[in-house]
């Protein structure tokens, strides 16, 4: 089984809401990445988990606020979103290294 | 530092006919190479992926693709389109430290 799970599969927010991102994966993977995509360009790299531990995050605002709470869970907490972060949302699973990725379905994004 | 160029943003075949997406990497390690399919507001879908032995892999949906080292080329190929096929396709080369290093997208028309 190869699936990685996202939810929701659409979220709409206004800028001063909260909400959060869920992404799930039952395949013992201990590496997980969340992606932003906007349309038409290849998705862009957020934050790394490795082991539950951030392991890289790659100069994101901190309105995005990453959280791992165990090995299949991994979340996006969002607070005071601009509408330019509307995008597509992804999130992806591996061994830890350099291993194959296997992406969710993603969360479509719309911040008003 | 790893890269990778695709050539060519859009590709228009007809149903029936060959495909071929272009993929040339840069690294300055033996690189693990893939290609991924993505359909309109879904995920991206691992079509296949090189990491040592045979060059020439094959992947799902009838695809493969040839490692050539001496032209630091990946192309992708299907022998027929199919309407199925239309879709954007990225071809991404992994660094040592896990980051998926992606092209800028090919999106592939398929004419009937």
């Amino acid at each position: 089984d190869t699936e990685v799970t996202q939810t929701p599969k659409h979220l709409v927010m206004g800028m001063t809401n909260k909400k959060s991102l869920k992404c799930e994966q039952h395949m013992g993977h201990r590496a997980m990445y969340w992606y932003k995509q906007k349309a038409k360009k290849p998705p862009e790299l957020m934050f790394v988990y490795s082991y539950e531990k951030l392991s890289i995050n790659e100069s994101v605002p901190s309105r995005f606020s990453p959280e791992c709470p165990n090995s299949s869970l991994l979340n996006l907490h969002l607070h005071a979103l601009q509408p330019e972060d509307s995008a597509l949302y992804l999130c992806a699973s591996s061994q830890v290294g350099a291993d194959t990725q296997y992406f969710g379905p993603g969360t479509r994004l719309t911040v008003l | 530092a790893q890269s990778v160029t695709q050539l060519g943003s859009h590709v228009s075949v007809s149903e029936g006919a060959l495909v071929l997406l272009r993929c040339n990497y840069s690294s300055s390690v033996p690189p693990y190479l893939f290609w991924y399919v993505q359909y309109p507001n879904q995920g991206l879908q691992l079509l296949l992926k090189y990491t040592t032995g045979a060059t020439l892999v094959k992947g799902i949906n009838g695809f493969e693709a040839e490692f050539k080292k001496s032209e630091t080329s990946f192309h992708l190929t299907k022998p027929s389109a199919h309407m199925s096929d239309a879709a954007e396709y990225f071809c991404a080369v992994i660094s040592p430290g896990g980051k998926l290093i992606f092209g800028q997208g090919t999106e592939l028309s398929v004419k009937p």
